[in-house]
């Protein structure tokens, strides 16, 4: 059981280039979200999908598309990177817990530069 | 009213001691806040939450307190190691929504041995 796997783990680009974040999830969760991680910024959602085919805004997309074709991968494009792009990059996937809330997995992160 | 407000930013407690992070929030209608723990190079993990209905809950070394007519809640570490050394991310949601989550900023943590 592998959880959220993102790759690759580090990524640099040069301004204007495009690239595709890629995030698996193998525990059936129909919930996923794309998140950046800026220092002292906290969690940002750029998008989230609650299931296949079904995709949303979150509160930073500019920039930014997913797809979601399957339950198990969430991509995130960036197109014609920009140096405010450099950030780590976390997807996440949610689950309800026992005690009647719900968690999320995350992967591991993509820490991409644009340079 | 969306916001959740964490601090201190940052915290450096001696090892043994009892570190405590707060978090507020505005929206009333939030009704789960749970607490995330990071190391260096991971995603954010799972570590405790509580709902509104209780004002405290303790899992180990760790516990929430929760005031609901102040809206806070704090995470406090008994007896803290060097290896509770993290950011401590807390975080707001509803129950019966889609699991949208609204996250404080961190607190970097250091227990000093």
């Amino acid at each position: 059981n592998a959880g959220v796997t993102q790759t690759p783990k580090f990524r640099i680009l040069k301004i204007g280039q495009s690239m595709t974040l890629q995030c698996t999830q193998d525990m059936n969760h129909n919930y996923m979200y794309w998140y950046r991680q800026d220092p002292g910024m906290g969690l940002k959602l750029i998008y989230y999908s609650v299931g296949a085919g079904i995709t949303d805004k979150g509160e930073v997309p500019n920039g930014y598309n997913v797809s979601r074709s399957t339950t198990e991968d969430f991509p995130l494009r960036l197109e014609l990177a920009a140096p405010s792009q450099t950030s780590v990059y976390f997807c996440a996937s949610s689950y309800t817990s026992f005690s009647g809330g719900y968690g999320y997995t995350f992967g591991s992160g993509t820490r991409l530069t644009v340079v | 009213q969306q916001q959740v407000k964490q601090s201190p930013q940052s915290l450096i407690v001696q090892k043994g001691g009892i570190p405590i992070i707060n978090c507020a929030y505005e929206n009333t209608a939030f009704d789960y806040f749970p607490w995330y723990q990071q190391f260096p190079g991971k995603g954010p993990a799972l570590l405790i939450a509580i709902r509104p209905d209780v004002s405290e809950k303790k899992e180990g070394r760790f516990t929430i307190s929760f005031n609901k007519s102040a809206k806070q809640f704090s995470l406090h570490i008994m007896d803290s190691q060097p290896g509770d050394s993290a950011t401590y991310f807390c975080a707001a949601g509803r129950l019966n929504s889609n699991y949208q989550l609204i996250w404080g900023a961190g607190t970097k943590l250091i227990i000093k041995p």
